[in-house]
């Protein structure tokens, strides 16, 4: 079992809909939850990161967190094609490594 | 803020050569990361600083490669002897030391061996 698991896509929604993209990790003593966008060729971008259980939202984005199931999530309302890119999920245990899984491709419609 | 900087941005070189690059991390964070990258994956994590200090090595870190950060600013990642397998996006991230901070990445290394 992966320590990290991403369904790699790609996710295909229309423009101006909800993409959501989810993300289950192994280690019961993960304390922090991360999801970086990445562009192709580029290198990856914070755009969320979760530490308690419950929602937390940052404009379009909103992260959930589950950890009794080991889940975290990343919502992005009112979807534009430039949101098109690789989703990473990474997670953070004891030490400060950040353990990432593979990768959601989001492709947007317009 | 002038964010996480990474020298070279592309090195090519042929296999058996010596290559090393170079991070300097955002200025107050005094933790900084190596990570590898290759095609369809996810980043792996190859060893973490905190000042000066090499905190932790991942075993993907062969004899090969080495990292130095020796007076807890910017820091060197040098690999020796190059193999074809070592083709790869190199990244280096840096955060604070408070808790569990976001690590920030820069643009990347991408190394190819010909």
């Amino acid at each position: 079992q992966k320590e990290v698991e991403q369904n790699s896509g790609p996710l295909s929604v229309p423009e101006g809909a909800i993409a959501s993209l989810n993300c289950t990790y192994s280690d019961r003593g993960s304390q922090s939850f991360f999801w970086y966008r990445q562009y192709s060729g580029k290198s990856p971008e914070l755009i969320m990161f979760i530490y308690s259980n419950g929602d937390k939202e940052d404009g379009r984005f909103t992260a959930q967190l589950n950890k009794a199931s080991q889940y975290v999530s990343l919502l992005i309302r009112d979807s534009q094609p430039s949101d098109s890119a690789t989703y990473l999920c990474a997670v953070n245990g004891a030490t400060n490594k950040l353990i990432f899984g593979t990768g959601t491709l989001l492709a947007v419609q317009p | 803020d002038t964010g996480v900087s990474q020298n070279p941005r592309h090195k090519i070189t042929k296999r058996g050569q010596n290559v090393t690059f170079r991070c300097d991390p955002i200025s107050e964070h005094n933790r900084l990361y190596w990570y590898r990258q290759t095609l369809g994956q996810g980043p792996e994590f190859l060893t973490y600083f905190q000042n000066e200090a090499q905190l932790e090595k991942s075993r993907l870190l062969s004899d090969r490669f080495s990292a130095e950060r020796p007076k807890g600013s910017f820091s060197t990642l040098e690999i020796q002897r190059t193999e074809q397998g070592d083709s790869a996006m190199y990244l280096c991230a840096s955060s604070t030391s408070s808790g569990n901070q976001p690590q920030h990445f820069g643009d990347g290394t991408r190394l190819s061996i010909l």
